[in-house]
């Protein structure tokens, strides 16, 4: 079956570094998207991986590893406008998305 | 119109009652879809159409029919309600280039 594994909650302080984990399995690959969600809003993409290795954008970087079902969000310098959810997709070979549950990513002073 | 709307906003709907979610993108997008996010679980594909005039089914289609008839709108219907359909609804889009999908603002259904 296909599925999606990642952490339900997490927390950090603010101007600290996090990193959202995150595994797939999917029926073929066709990448992997990080989407962020803030409470009551629409998802918005943050970033886009197919090839192994590392995408930097900003504050914001993403990790894949195609042979382990791996990917991972990196987070610097945490502003506290940075508490959302952050949704993990993975595209299969018919090139639709499988969602992961989320991570709630809390952030204190 | 910017983007991809939705109405309406929120709606709370009588069991048994007929529904239509409506959808429309100006952004001359080929793919569409709809999704229901309920706690707990990630977002579920409910239909998608990868161009006017055709539909496809996706995770969860019982229950809810949609139609393609050009490329900006995209309704969702609910031929007659239930309570387990009590769900946030997004419609998202995306072209064929870079398969990012841009999603609607969200339709909260409440049925009673």
């Amino acid at each position: 079956g296909q599925n999606i594994d990642q952490p339900t909650e997490m927390t950090a302080t603010e101007g600290a570094i996090v990193q959202i984990n995150c595994t797939y399995q999917t029926s073929g690959f066709n990448g992997l998207f990080w989407y962020q969600q803030h409470a009551g809003e629409a998802p918005t993409f943050l970033s886009y991986n197919v090839l192994d290795g590392l995408e930097e954008k900003g504050r914001f970087s993403s990790f894949l590893s195609r042979s382990k079902g791996y990917s991972y969000l990196l987070l610097k310098e945490l502003q506290m406008k940075d508490s959302a959810s952050y949704l993990c997709a993975a595209m299969d070979s018919n090139y639709q998305l499988i969602w992961g549950a989320g991570t709630k990513l809390i952030i204190k002073p | 119109i910017a983007g991809i709307t939705q109405a309406p906003t929120s709606q709370i709907l009588a069991a048994g009652r007929r529904m239509t979610l409506r959808c429309t993108q100006d952004m001359r997008h080929n793919a569409m879809y709809w999704y229901r996010q309920d706690l707990g679980l990630g977002l579920r594909l409910i239909h998608y159409s990868n161009t006017a005039g055709t539909t496809g089914k996706g995770e969860v289609p019982d229950g809810y029919s949609v139609s393609r008839a050009n490329t900006d709108d995209f309704p969702l219907t609910l031929a007659s309600a239930v309570p387990s359909q009590t769900s946030v609804y997004f419609c998202a889009s995306s072209d064929s280039t870079s398969n990012e999908q841009f999603f609607g603002p969200g339709t909260r259904l409440t049925v009673l």
